[in-house]
């Protein structure tokens, strides 16, 4: 079955401290994976894909098929960081219409 | 361009009743896809419309369908509503099923008494 496990509901962080927001999958083929952001009162959007291997907003993530993980990282977390971030896998070379979204972690990043 | 619209926002119906969600695509996409996001979840795909056609479906009952107009607006249609419906509907367009990224509407919300 393809999964995709976000294991921190909630991540508290302080501004300038390096962040890490967890993302496991299990699923057929290889995927394309994709982080999406919500930040208040906005609609969700597109934060970096992994075949772009772009830094966005400070924002990197690794691809470990190994361990089939996309872990998103930032050296220095903003507030302005602080939003639900959700991990999303989709088929290669497929649609991104049908995405498997994790059930997201909540970053605070604290002044 | 006022970018993905979806109407209502909130909405409230009794079990067994029907629903009916609208979804204006973004400007310049022709591809149109629902998702349903309960309380505390990441949103679930159900379907996915192209050329006025379904072309892709997550696991979702049959109470659960889908049109796509000449314009590239959508609706989403829920009959025999359950309490478990209750949930914030997704609209989200592209340009390109294949590669395009997904732009989201601010979502209705649906609340099932």
């Amino acid at each position: 079955a393809q999964r995709v496990t976000q294991p921190e509901k909630l991540l508290s962080v302080f501004k300038g401290a390096p962040v890490e927001l967890k993302c496991n999958y299990s699923y057929s083929g290889s995927p394309e994976l994709f982080w999406y952001v919500q930040y208040s009162r906005q609609r969700l959007q597109l934060l970096l894909r992994h075949i772009s291997r772009e830094s966005i907003k400070g924002f990197t993530a690794d691809l470990n098929k190994g361990e089939t993980s996309f872990h998103l990282k930032k050296p220095f977390a903003q507030e302005e960081d602080s939003a639900m971030y959700y991990c999303a896998p989709a088929p290669m070379g497929g649609s991104q219409g049908n995405l498997i979204f994790g059930k997201g972690t909540k970053l605070s990043v604290k002044p | 361009d006022a970018g993905v619209t979806q109407s209502p926002t909130h909405l409230i119906k009794t079990r067994g009743q029907q629903v009916t969600l609208r979804c204006s695509p973004k400007s310049g996409h022709d591809t149109v896809s629902w998702y349903q996001q309960a309380l505390g979840q990441g949103p679930q795909f159900i379907f996915q419309y192209y050329e006025e056609e379904e072309r892709q479906r997550g696991n979702f009952p049959d109470r659960f369908s889908g049109h796509q107009f000449p314009n590239y607006s959508s609706e989403l249609n829920v009959n025999a509503l359950l309490l478990g419906d209750s949930a914030l509907y997704l609209c989200a367009s592209t340009w390109d099923r294949v590669t395009g990224e997904l732009f989201f509407g601010e979502g209705s919300r649906l609340t099932v008494l």
